[in-house]
């Protein structure tokens, strides 16, 4: 069975400050995919990033980083530089199963909470 | 393009009633997914449809059911409420039903049982 831990339940930082938030999944696929979600006070989840299980490259998209990790199985985001308005819940997600779309669907974390304070 | 929408976006019921929440997928998406968000349990996968099929089903009773309409839109019922069924439920679509797609979220229906 899939699983997605995320360790940190609540950080707060201080404007200005770079954040990590950690993502441990489990999966017996070897074809699978990874997901980033942000979910502000308003409720909607907002889609961040996507990663299948044969990229490891890690990626950086402004003030936003990815570190990928199939060795560890982790899948790590880092913030540079937080703002207010990163202020936010963070999903980590797993998405794994048949092709064809049977078994199809996301495993989500439960989330941290992240607030930054000006 | 519009995202995923959402209707109502809040509900009070009382236990015992039932209720019907609709969701309309970003155009062009064939695949709705639902997902209940509760403080204690997170968010739980309920079931997923696409091409108006019901393709996976999560660890819920049968109370919860659901349908897609042929122009995608999708619709879940819960009856016979429960206090343990408030809870915010997310809609999300995806262009196909694959592991690969990425699902996109709507706003929510907040659902309070009383």
């Amino acid at each position: 069975a899939q699983k997605v831990t995320q360790a940190q339940t609540e950080i707060s930082v201080v404007e200005k400050e770079d954040v990590t938030l950690d993502c441990v999944y489990e999966t017996r696929d070897t074809t699978y995919y990874l997901f980033w979600y942000k979910q502000p006070p308003s409720g909607e989840l907002v889609f961040l990033i996507r990663r299948n299980s044969f990229d490891e490259q890690n990626e950086i998209s402004g003030r936003y980083s990815w570190n990928f990790q199939k060795s560890t199985s982790s899948f790590n985001f880092t913030i540079t530089a937080s703002q207010v308005v990163d202020s936010a819940v963070y999903f980590c997600a797993l998405s794994e199963g048949g092709s064809g779309g049977s078994n199809y669907k996301l495993t989500f974390g439960k989330g941290t909470l992240l607030t930054v304070n000006p | 393009k519009a995202g995923v929408t959402q209707t109502p976006r809040y509900l009070i019921k009382t236990r015992g009633q039932q209720v019907t929440l609709s969701c309309s997928p970003i155009s062009g998406h064939r695949s709705v997914s639902w997902y209940q968000q509760t403080p204690g349990q997170g968010l739980q996968f309920l079931f997923e449809y696409f091409s108006e099929t019901q393709r996976n089903k999560g660890n819920f009773p049968g109370r919860f059911s659901g349908r897609q309409f042929s122009n995608s839109r999708s619709e879940m019922n819960v009856s016979t409420l429960e206090l343990g069924d408030s809870a915010l439920y997310l809609c999300a679509s995806s262009r196909l039903a694959g592991r690969a797609d990425t699902q996109y979220f709507g706003p929510g229906t907040r659902l309070t049982v009383l």
